[in-house]
């Protein structure tokens, strides 16, 4: 079974400055893909970002990269520029390549402070 | 693009009564959808996976006669908690596959079930 920890409950920042978020999972499979989602006080999910395990390359969009460690299983979410609508929950996910089920960590509570 | 809907948002029953919620992908066909529930604080829990015109799969302790699932089109699922009990209360939240890369799944903005 795949599972997906994050070991940070809380986090918190200032704006403007760096966090990063942890994530580690455990899988014996060689295909699958990482997620990041945000869900703000709203409760809607939204997408972060995505990264293919068969990929290299540290997928980014705008202030948002991972650090893929894939013999680590390590998944870490880099925000640049915190801004205060950043402040959300941030789940990690993990789903194989020929499976459709997804599986989330715990969460990371992220406040970012004026 | 790849928004998905959620309807009712909230809902108020009471115990023993059915509830129905609908998600559906609104400029997108949905090659497979998603039930997920959420506990306070909690993280996503899976309860079964649709596809179009076949019977859902459920997660292991999942009751599939307590919840309902009929995935009627490509764009439409709906979600059925029958005979509803205090315990059902929880947040609701649907995804679907079809609006971008194959395996990323696109959230509804869930739905909030209240059972008294």
């Amino acid at each position: 079974a795949q599972t997906v920890t994050q070991s940070q409950p809380e986090m918190s920042v200032q704006e403007a400055e760096t966090v990063t978020l942890s994530c580690t999972y455990d899988t014996s499979e060689n295909n699958y893909y990482l997620f990041w989602y945000k869900q703000p006080p709203s409760r809607q999910m939204i997408l972060v970002i995505r990264q293919e395990a068969y990929k290299q390359q540290n997928a980014t969009e705008n202030r948002f990269s991972v650090n893929f460690q894939k013999a680590a299983k390590s998944f870490s979410l880099k925000i640049s520029d915190s801004q205060l609508g950043d402040t959300a929950m941030y789940f990690c996910a993990f789903m194989r390549g020929n499976n459709n089920d997804m599986r989330f960590g715990a969460g990371t509570r992220l406040t970012v402070k004026p | 693009g790849a928004v998905v809907s959620q309807h009712p948002s909230w809902v108020i029953c009471k115990s023993g009564t059915s509830v129905k919620i609908e998600c559906r992908s609104l400029d997108f066909q949905a090659t497979t959808m998603f039930w997920y529930r959420q506990f306070p604080k909690q993280s996503l829990m899976l309860m079964a996976t649709s596809n179009e015109g076949s019977k859902a799969t459920y997660e292991q302790g999942v009751e599939k006669d307590k919840f309902l699932i009929n995935h009627a089109s490509l764009t439409l699922s709906t979600l059925t908690v029958t005979s509803a009990h205090p315990e059902d209360s929880s947040f609701y939240i649907c995804s679907a596959q079809g609006g971008g890369p194959r395996e990323t799944q696109y959230f509804g903005p869930g739905t909030r079930l209240l059972v008294l």
